[in-house]
């Protein structure tokens, strides 16, 4: 079965600094990867995802993912860490051929905190 | 679009009590999913609908736990009896076949 395991319950950057998040996934046949966002109180949109058409994936507010095939790893960055950034993060995997239709495989989340 | 709706946002209930919790997918979307959230587990998926049928259920955790889908604008999840352990936040999304899903804004389950 598939998994995703995040390292790292809660990353502490300062504003204006690098964000990085980790996540690592398991699966035996190639996945769709996708990181959500979580604010309190509120669902979960999505950042971004990769489906294969490109290793490297931007998504919103700045955000983006590098697909690492020998790593297994599908870590987000954002450049410059902003005030807003701060929420709950989230990294799931799907391998059903609908793309994350057959539901979604989420680690346990890491909680982003922006030091002012 | 208005998004995903589910209602209550907060329910508290007693022990032994029924509860549902109700979902409006977004219009045109053939992919209804339920999750549960806690501390202790994260999210977990319960059971997913295609066009209004259940395909995987396999995450409902005990005989308590059933959904419905009448039709494609109206999802049920039912508890009954209800128990603490089954406080959470239990949240809806719902997908075309593309995957991406769209979250409802949670239902807030508190058992006493």
């Amino acid at each position: 079965a598939q998994s995703v395991t995040q390292l790292g319950s809660h990353v502490s950057v300062s504003e204006g600094a690098l964000v990085l998040l980790r996540c690592n996934y398991s699966s035996s046949v190639p996945p769709y990867l996708f990181w959500y966002v979580q604010y309190p109180n509120q669902g979960l949109q999505l950042l971004l995802k990769y489906t294969s058409a490109a290793t490297l994936v931007k998504g919103i507010n700045g955000f983006e993912a590098e697909f690492k095939k020998s790593e297994t790893s599908f870590h987000l960055t954002k450049p410059s860490a902003h005030m807003s950034d701060a929420a709950e993060y989230f990294c799931a995997v799907s391998v059903g051929s609908g793309g994350g239709a057959d539901g979604l495989t989420f680690g346990k989340g890491t909680h982003l905190i922006i030091q002012p | 679009d208005a998004g995903v709706i589910q209602s209550p946002r907060h329910e508290v209930t007693e022990m032994g009590q029924e509860v549902t919790l109700r979902c409006k997918p977004i219009s045109g979307h053939d992919y209804l999913f339920w999750y549960r959230q806690t501390m202790m587990r994260g999210l977990e998926l319960l059971i997913y609908f295609n066009n209004n049928v259940p395909i995987d259920d396999s995450g409902m955790p005990e005989d308590r736990f059933s959904a419905k889908m009448p039709n494609a604008s109206f999802s049920t999840l039912k508890i009954q009896p209800s128990e603490p352990r089954d406080s959470a936040v239990y949240f809806c999304a719902s997908s075309l076949f593309t995957g991406e899903l769209f979250f409802g804004e949670g239902s807030r389950l508190t058992v006493l």
